[in-house]
């Protein structure tokens, strides 16, 4: 299974952008790039997903690389709301690595 | 998107027990699937729930333990047996409506402490 690498917690202040970065130099083709969130005390919730392009949603941004070997999710403006645990996720949803697995994640704080 | 209803959503119970956790969404959905997240750990995917058919199961998890039903496209039970300390954690129920690419929703979560 392709894994990813991400760092083990960040530190940022309201109001200010966060750039959450993720390591996949084993990603295939078909691989998607997705990535989630878990607030405190709530099950996981989807943030975004790309191939290839910088994709952008009401939540965030996600610039992938050229050689698609890391992306980073960019929250343009933190809030004390966007404090969570951040898991970027390799996802082959044609192929059998179509199921969602979790790594250890990032652990955003925001300071007010 | 899909709302998801999980039941319980905490319970407290005596090893060697059984408990049973429902999970209905309110809407027909094609994937189910169920997590455990032990205390300070990240998701760990337990099996996809069949509608139909029997549910597929992870490495590590076997169907004694962990029964799965799903009698329908919008119900799910995950039934943890003869419970020990160690199976102390929360239990996710997780549903897409298929395989192209699609979002992920999560339930609340019950949070299981086995005593």
């Amino acid at each position: 299974d392709a894994k990813t690498t991400q760092p083990n917690s960040m530190e940022s202040n309201e109001e200010e952008p966060v750039h959450l970065p993720c390591n996949h130099s084993t990603i295939s083709g078909t691989d998607y790039i997705h990535w989630y969130r878990q607030l405190p005390s709530q099950g996981p919730e989807y943030v975004i997903h790309g191939l290839t392009s910088n994709v952008n949603n009401r939540m965030a941004s996600l610039a992938i690389a050229e050689d698609r070997k890391s992306s980073t999710l960019i929250l343009h403006r933190a809030t004390l709301r966007d404090a969570a645990v951040y898991y970027c996720i390799l996802r082959d949803v044609g192929g059998s690595n179509y199921k969602l697995t979790f790594g250890k994640g990032t652990l955003l704080t925001v300071n007010p | 998107s899909a709302v998801i209803s999980q039941k319980p959503s905490r319970d407290i119970c005596q090893r060697g027990t059984s408990l049973t956790i429902q999970c209905q969404v309110d809407s027909q959905v094609t994937m189910m699937f169920w997590y455990r997240q032990q205390p300070g750990q990240s998701l760990t995917l337990i099996a996809t729930a069949n509608q139909g058919s029997e549910a597929t199961y992870e490495s590590g998890f076997v169907i004694d333990k962990f029964p799965i039903s799903r009698p329908n496209l919008t119900f799910s039970t995950l039934t943890v047996s003869n419970m020990s300390p160690e199976d102390s954690s929360i239990y996710l129920c997780s549903v897409e409506r298929g395989r192209q690419n699609t979002e992920a929703f999560f339930g609340q979560g019950t949070r299981l402490t086995v005593v």
